[in-house]
């Protein structure tokens, strides 16, 4: 089974531009989980969308967005960046994540690394 | 507001020792904690999840353990060896949060032949 895919890998932008990543889950998986990594912050949720629907939201600014497609495929958006939005932005797919799946573990993709000069 | 700390930041120690890492989170009310192993400038790769009703999950040479009241859980890493060098993290997932999941800022193992 193919695991969590992310595109692009690699990422440079310049300030004020927008950008947007994609996110495909593993076959099946109808929860996907955006998280933002820098060395300052760590790991930060940003959002997570199930059944097309935003479950879930983090304290980022509006110029953070996402959707999810019918088949789960997930994009996020950032726009107008910053040089602070310089980061590894990982997704993470699930089942369901609902109380019924507990024993849900979460499957990170190789993440985006975005650079903003 | 859950809090996860994980302790030490750093770790060193020589191949074939037996070693433990530490994670507490402020917020009782979790539905699970997962342990991830992140590789340099790689993705995170889940080593075990323990639901809040367990208390401890095997794999291999893992152990994880959760004290839901005290807000910790450990994990223990038996006859290291130089591969299992990578950043350990350590996250919770909230009742009524799906899955969203709150992450310690990491333990950066080194271990050496």
């Amino acid at each position: 089974k193919a695991g969590v895919t992310q595109t692009p890998r690699y990422l440079i932008k310049t300030r004020g531009q927008q950008v947007t990543l994609s996110c495909s889950p593993i076959s099946g998986h109808r929860s996907v989980s955006w998280y933002q990594q820098t060395p300052g912050q760590g790991l930060q949720f940003l959002f997570e969308y199930f059944s097309e629907t935003q479950r879930n939201k983090g304290n980022f600014p509006g110029r953070f967005s996402g959707r999810q497609f019918s088949n789960s495929r997930s994009e996020m958006n950032v726009s107008t960046l910053e040089l602070g939005d310089s980061a590894l932005y990982l997704c993470a797919s699930s089942l369901t994540g609902t109380e019924r799946h507990r024993q849900e573990t979460q499957y990170f993709g190789p993440g985006t690394r975005l650079l903003v000069l | 507001k859950q809090e996860v700390t994980q302790i030490p930041a750093a770790l060193s120690v020589p191949e074939g020792e037996n070693l433990v890492l530490n994670c507490s989170f402020t917020d009782s009310a979790i539905y699970n904690l997962q342990w991830f192993r992140q590789d340099p400038g790689k993705g995170l790769t889940s080593l075990l999840l323990i639901q809040s009703s367990q208390r401890e999950q095997t794999s291999g040479r893992l152990n994880a353990s959760l004290d839901k009241s005290s807000g910790r859980s450990t994990l223990y890493i038996a006859a290291s060896q130089p591969g299992d060098s990578a950043t350990y993290l350590c996250a919770v997932g909230l009742n009524n949060a799906g899955n969203m999941l709150t992450f310690g800022g990491g333990t950066r193992l080194m271990v050496k032949p």
